[in-house]
């Protein structure tokens, strides 16, 4: 059983359209953390959430931390082609001590 | 820029061999981890490193040690490498504060054959 279980696991849409991809755990998190991965490459911090609720914007991407700091989502908005890639969460119980969760694989065919 | 530099891209190993897949960070970070991805199964902790010469195992430790003599390095040792090691190895370094940011290398495809 996976620390953190992100879905869904694979998501393949036409460009312009918006998603999102989800993070749940049944552990409070301090923070979350989401990345992406292209093919070949490591992954590579997109955000930090921090606060219960909070919301971050990153150009088209929105960020959001649940209430109860368990769970946070990621909504990308006229996706492109080049969002293509893994998108990953993170979070620990220790800032040390990082898991990940298995990620959303997204195409953005064009 | 930080930079975590791993030894190899491609390696490719026989059954039995002992195999070091060596990281090397540029940032002075107190942290490193090194994982492994697998289709489906997303990246999974082997060990981690908070210090120099300290080390704690993550969720897959099994068949893998570490060594970490130095802060800037942190090697990953497969005693025996078997079929069921290849796979996509990542290591990773942090900064240690709450919260903190992983910096990833480029990772190692090892093949055990």
């Amino acid at each position: 059983t996976q620390l953190l279980e992100q879905s869904p696991q694979f998501l393949s849409i036409q460009e312009g359209e918006n998603l999102t991809v989800y993070c749940n755990s049944s552990s409070v998190f301090s923070s979350l953390q989401w990345y992406r991965q292209e093919p070949g490459e490591g992954p590579v911090l997109l955000v930090t959430v921090v606060t219960g609720g909070e919301v971050k914007k990153l150009k088209r991407l929105t960020f959001q931390f649940g209430d109860a700091r368990k769970d946070s989502s990621l909504h990308i908005t006229a996706a492109q082609t080049g969002d293509t890639g893994l998108y990953l969460c993170a979070g620990g119980p220790r800032v040390h001590d990082m898991r990940f969760g298995a990620g959303t694989r997204l195409t953005v065919k064009p | 820029d930080v930079k975590v530099t791993q030894s190899s891209r491609y390696l490719v190993k026989r059954t039995g061999e002992k195999v070091f897949l060596e990281c090397v960070q540029d940032m002075d970070h107190e942290n490193m981890f090194w994982y492994r991805q697998d289709p489906g199964l997303g990246l999974r902790l082997i060990y981690f490193s908070y210090d120099v010469k300290m080390k704690e195992k993550g969720d897959i430790p099994e068949g893998y040690s570490v060594s970490r003599e130095k802060k800037e390095r942190f090697s990953l040792i497969l005693e025996s490498a078997s079929t069921n090691q290849t796979s996509m190895y990542l290591c990773a370094s942090s900064p240690d504060r709450n919260p903190s940011e992983a910096f990833f290398g480029q990772g190692t495809r090892l093949t055990v054959v």
